[in-house]
């Protein structure tokens, strides 16, 4: 039990491009979702908290305008990279949990490219 | 001060032996402790939760709680060369509905 899964594993776009990032929890319903990034030998950084039906909740520096999330049922949250540049390659990882586990359950991330 | 905070390592043991991690939390309000394993180029993986002070048994893994002196560790048995990772310690602050992260310890076992 407790699966995530991401899509797509891997993406390499051109610059000025919109990348989505989709995140489903399989086996569970998922309250809340996180949504990490994580540069080379680096730890996790959270960049929002989203739960379902409501905005999402961003991090400080975290441009909200950039980096949209949506959380539209309980299995589904997408994080769109928009008008991405090289800066925003990196590793962007999903987690969900639920109101009765605390627990986060990681996705297996993606892996994001950008030339 | 950071919220978690880890040795960086590398941490080196011989496999067979004992590999001990250790973790303090500022925030006094912290709930719950998590231990995640994360591989180069993987997203982490739970090991084990713990939420109440003292020892928390499964399998070669004992975490180990303890609030009054904000520290929780990780302690692997008879340790194998595939648990060469780097290990997560995470912390749960409800009232911010979040984990905070550390930045993470390298576990090396040498065959």
């Amino acid at each position: 039990g407790a699966v995530v899964s991401q899509h797509p594993s891997r993406v390499i776009c051109k610059s000025g491009t919109s990348v989505k990032i989709e995140c489903r929890s399989l086996d569970f319903q998922a309250t809340t979702m996180f949504w990490y990034r994580q540069f080379p030998k680096k730890s996790l950084m959270l960049m929002a908290t989203s739960n379902e039906g409501s905005k999402a909740t961003y991090e400080q520096g975290v441009e909200k305008d950039k980096f949209l999330i949506n959380h539209a049922s309980l299995t589904l949250s997408t994080l769109t990279v928009t008008s991405a540049h090289p800066e925003d390659s990196s590793f962007y990882i999903c987690s969900a949990s639920t109101v009765r586990e605390e627990t986060q359950y990681f996705g297996p991330g993606t892996r994001l490219l950008v030339l | 001060q950071k919220e978690v905070e880890q040795n960086s390592g590398p941490l080196s043991v011989p496999e067979g032996a004992i590999a001990s991690l250790n973790c303090t939390y500022s925030d006094r309000g912290s709930q719950s402790f998590f231990w995640y394993r994360q591989y180069s180029g993987k997203s982490p993986e739970l090991i084990m939760s713990i939420y109440s002070n003292g020892d928390k048994e499964d399998g070669r893994f004992t975490a180990q709680l303890n609030k009054a002196s904000q520290y929780v560790s990780l302690l692997i048995r008879d340790s194998q060369p595939s648990d060469s990772a780097t290990y997560l310690c995470a912390v749960n602050v409800l009232r911010f509905n979040k984990f905070y992260f550390g930045s993470g310890t390298k576990l090396n076992v040498k065959p």
